[in-house]
């Protein structure tokens, strides 16, 4: 199994510019959510989805949109990217979602917007 | 909305030397979950707490829930080297929803 993994690893950006985030995981897992990472601020949830076709926002949703097409994917695109988006983006997985599950992270994008 | 504090945000010890950091929720959790990061990486599960009261050990690393559900503790004795990183509590009150503590960075001194 190769887990969690996201791509690209490094992005950078012109404001304006729109991208996707990639995000993909082998573990037939029901569950799937972004993060973002600040210095100082931990991870908040943007978006998260709990089953194919099914999305719901998390903390810091504005800017960000998702789609859940298939169990293994979960896109995150950025419509305009501004500079206050400049973070680490996390992707993960678990299970089912529930409190109790254990959730796997990606290795994470490292987006710039300049 | 729910918020998870975490204390310290930073940490130096000499190694050999404890250490501990602390969780408080605003709301009451259904439980908890500790993960670490190491530098550059991604964050990895730890361990997770459910029960009021709860202490859980790993190694020379000890979890504890508090009674109220509310608040978390990590404690680690005699830190090594392979200890860096950062520690974050993640609570969840909600189903399908987390709440990360801001982290403690904790730098070991050989």
């Amino acid at each position: 199994n190769a887990g969690v993994t996201q791509t690209p690893k490094f992005q950078v950006l012109k404001t304006g510019q729109s991208m996707t985030l990639q995000c993909a995981q082998d573990m037939n897992h029901e569950y799937m959510s972004w993060y973002r990472q600040d210095p100082g601020m931990g991870l908040r949830l943007i978006h998260y989805s709990v089953g194919a076709g099914i999305t719901d926002q998390g903390e810091v949703p504005n800017g960000y949109n998702v789609s859940r097409s298939t169990t293994e994917d979960f896109p995150l695109r950025l419509l305009s990217a501004a500079p206050s988006q400049t973070s680490v983006y996390f992707c993960a997985s678990s299970k089912t979602g529930g409190s109790t599950d254990t959730q796997y992270f990606g290795p994470g994008t490292r987006l710039t917007v300049l | 909305g729910q918020q998870v504090m975490q204390i310290p945000q930073y940490q130096h010890v000499q190694e050999g030397e404890d250490f501990t950091t602390y969780c408080n929720s605003s709301t009451t959790l259904s439980n908890i979950q500790w993960y670490k990061q190491r530098p550059g990486g991604h964050p990895v599960f730890l361990i997770q707490l459910v029960k009021s009261g709860e202490v859980k050990k790993q190694k020379r690393l000890t979890f504890q829930f508090g009674e109220a559900k509310k608040n978390s503790s990590l404690h680690i004795t005699a830190t090594q080297t392979t200890d860096v990183g950062t520690y974050f509590c993640a609570g969840s009150a909600n189903f399908n929803k987390f709440y990360f503590g801001s982290g403690t960075k904790l730098n070991v001194k050989p």
